[in-house]
């Protein structure tokens, strides 16, 4: 199964740009991974799922404009531009693998973005 | 709208079993795959299992084998997550959540629960 890597931490400033990436373990790059946000105190919220060629369906609900994504080879990533202080939150990525009883999903370890 | 309401915060000893439920509205509940999810203080998430409201059928991580039970009452539209031998690295919330897409039991997570929290100690 495969091994989400995620930086641990993110900082930018308020109304700057920053990409979090997540990692793939080798040997997956045809996978798709799903960004989750989690403000703090919050549950997570669907953000979108990415695979190489992009975003993959719909965005979250309520997902403004601002968030978008991209996927080459083993990283998906998820760029926040014009950021805001409602963006500070934990990011986590996840993605699933095999089928019935192999079924599993994994995530990345996440990566806290500061907002400064 | 949908929703996922789950149960309210638990407190149990060592050894012992919770059972936390989640009550779907808004939708079918038996056209989309609910998992279960984690997440213990201050780390990321980890999963722990899906269920067919349909069926019924379920699979588990393997951390949770012989630990973990997850049924459902489509009468109710409630899913439950049962974990039994409750020690304290279970202490975490826990979170259900719907898959995106009917009837495909892989694929995003598009709406959570609130969580519950459960904590154990002696």
């Amino acid at each position: 199964q495969p091994v989400l890597t995620q930086p641990p931490s993110a900082s930018a400033s308020l109304g700057a740009s920053v990409t979090l990436t997540c990692t793939l373990s080798s040997g997956y790059s045809n996978y798709k991974v799903d960004w989750y946000q989690q403000r703090p105190g919050k549950g997570p919220r669907f953000v979108m799922r990415v695979g190489t060629g992009g975003i993959v369906g719909s965005k979250g609900d309520g997902i403004p404009d601002r968030f978008s994504v991209l996927g080459s080879g083993l990283n998906r990533y998820l760029t926040i531009k014009n950021i805001q202080e409602e963006d500070e939150s934990d990011y986590h990525c996840g993605a699933d693998h095999g089928s019935g009883s192999n079924f599993v999903v994994v995530f990345g370890g996440g990566t806290k973005l500061t907002v400064l | 709208q949908v929703q996922l309401v789950q149960s309210g915060a638990e407190v149990k000893k060592p050894g012992a079993s919770v059972k936390v439920s989640c009550k779907a509205s808004g939708y079918t509940f038996t056209s989309y795959y609910m998992h279960w999810v984690r997440q213990a203080p201050g780390q990321g998430l980890e999963w722990m299992g899906i269920i067919n409201p349909s069926g019924g059928s379920t699979s588990y991580a393997q951390k949770f084998q012989g630990r973990v039970t997850m049924t459902r009452d489509t009468s109710t539209s409630t899913v439950y997550m049962e974990l039994s031998s409750l020690r304290s690295e279970d202490t975490a919330v826990y979170y259900c959540a719907r898959v995106s897409e009917q009837w495909l039991p892989a694929g995003a997570f598009d709406i959570w629960g609130q969580g519950t929290m459960v904590t154990v100690s002696s």
